[in-house]
């Protein structure tokens, strides 16, 4: 029972590097999403898909791209780093947007 | 400002006594979800309701949706530490926003 697969668990990065996190889901849901958790802050959308081929933006867009190529992958894009992106990032899963959501486990990003 | 607030953001018990968290909008919501999370996890759905002035009981826990569907509440009674978490509301506005939003969450803590 794999759920939503979220990779890497914890990754540093430089000032303007790139990376990509993957989210995969096995659960042939329509509605995935990104958010972001920071203390204070809660959970923050970063950009949200209703399904394979539509992405929209959430709070938090700016510095982050997504693609919705097929059903079960919604990677997230962080096109330069910068240290104000250093969070936990929380890729969810569900089949409509007020369904349950499903969680991966994290990714602890630090960006020094 | 946050859609949905949360309130106390931090709460400290002891093992036995009865605690209550709240979540309120100015908005209407089709639905609210609490959900559960633990450190170094993402978050679990505990519940969701729908129809305002919905009760939900799960064992120790009471879920009430407000008449208005604008606010939540979560009941604990005889709280253990195995209820220690972060408990946060989600919700869906009404109106076809595609969109889920998060409040900051209640940090619970019950010392045995």
């Amino acid at each position: 029972n794999a759920g939503v697969t979220q990779t890497p668990k914890f990754q540093v990065l430089k000032t303007g590097q790139s990376m990509t996190l993957q989210c995969a889901q096995d659960m042939n849901h329509e509605y995935m999403s990104w958010y972001r958790q920071d203390p204070g802050m809660g959970l923050r959308l970063i950009h949200y898909s209703v399904g394979a081929g539509i992405t929209d933006q959430g709070e938090v867009p700016n510095g982050y791209n997504v693609s919705r190529s097929t059903t079960e992958d919604f990677p997230l894009r962080l096109l330069s780093a910068a240290p104000s992106q250093t969070s936990v990032y929380f890729c969810a899963s569900s089949y409509r947007r007020d369904a349950e959501a499903f969680f991966g486990q994290g990714t602890r990003l630090t960006v020094v | 400002t946050q859609l949905l607030e949360q309130s106390p953001q931090f709460l400290s018990i002891q093992e036995g006594e009865n605690l209550t968290v709240y979540c309120n909008s100015s908005s209407v919501f089709s639905s609210l979800q609490w959900y559960r999370q633990e450190p170094g996890e993402g978050p679990v759905l505990l519940v969701t309701v729908v129809t305002g002035g919905e009760v939900k009981k799960l064992k120790r826990l009471t879920f009430q949706f407000g008449d208005a569907r604008k606010d939540s509440s979560l009941h604990i009674t005889a709280a253990q530490p195995g209820d220690t978490g972060l408990y946060l509301c989600a919700g869906a506005l009404v109106g076809g926003y595609q969109k889920v939003t998060f409040g900051i969450g209640t940090k619970l803590q019950v010392i045995p």
